[in-house]
């Protein structure tokens, strides 16, 4: 059981170049979102999704498309990466009753 | 005004001694609340859940007053592998969405 996995774990990009990042789960949960943490901001939503084929917008969605095609993996997308969406991005998953959120190892995202 | 505030800290703890801290939440309709634990480069893993008038696992215990519009959580006989970052977590709304503070940290010496 790997809980939850995201891929990449670090990356660098140019500025202008687009990227996905890909979180899974295998605990069949219904939930599952993206964060961004940047220090002394705690975690913003970015998006997040409340079923397969479903995805919804949150705190800063702005420069980000997500997908959810398959219930277990989340699709973040960069388009057109800017210097601003430097951070750690985290993905995470929850269901059943008691919306206990399980998050992945995080990736560390650089763009210059 | 932030919707869920902490106190960044951090706050300094000899091994041993008690140490508590407040997270404030600006929607009173709020539902649910957690307490994250957050160690350096690494993913929040859940402590504790606060459901209602609060919560003990161990040496942590965790409190929820609603009239008052926040949470705390307080740890006993603290050890050095209490050294953390600590996130208040909270669901404002029946949806899966949650908010979450910026985190306190504790710095546990010997």
């Amino acid at each position: 059981n790997a809980g939850v996995t995201q891929t990449p774990k670090f990356r660098v990009l140019k500025t202008g170049q687009s990227m996905t990042l890909l979180c899974a789960q295998d605990m069949n949960h219904e939930y599952m979102y993206w964060y961004r943490q940047d220090p002394g901001m705690g975690l913003r939503l970015i998006h997040y999704s409340v079923g397969e084929g479903t995805t919804a917008k949150g705190e800063v969605p702005d420069g980000y498309n997500v997908s959810r095609l398959k219930k277990q993996n989340f699709l973040l997308g960069l388009e057109s990466a800017a210097p601003s969406q430097t951070s750690v991005y985290f993905c995470a998953s929850c269901g059943g009753s008691s919306y206990e959120q399980y998050f992945g190892p995080g990736t560390r995202l650089t763009v210059t | 005004r932030k919707e869920v505030e902490q106190d960044p800290g951090p706050f300094n703890v000899p091994e041993g001694a008690t140490v508590a801290f407040n997270c404030t939440y600006s929607n009173s309709a709020s539902q649910s609340f957690f307490w994250y634990r957050q160690d350096c480069r690494k993913e929040p893993k859940l402590l504790m859940s606060v459901y209602s008038s609060g919560n003990e696992d161990g040496r942590f215990t965790a409190q929820l007053n609603r009239a008052s519009q926040y949470i705390s959580l307080l740890i006993r006989d603290s050890k050095l592998s209490d050294s953390a970052t600590y996130l208040c977590v909270v669901n404002p709304d029946s949806w899966g969405k949650f908010q979450f503070g910026a985190g306190t940290q504790v710095v546990v010496t010997p």
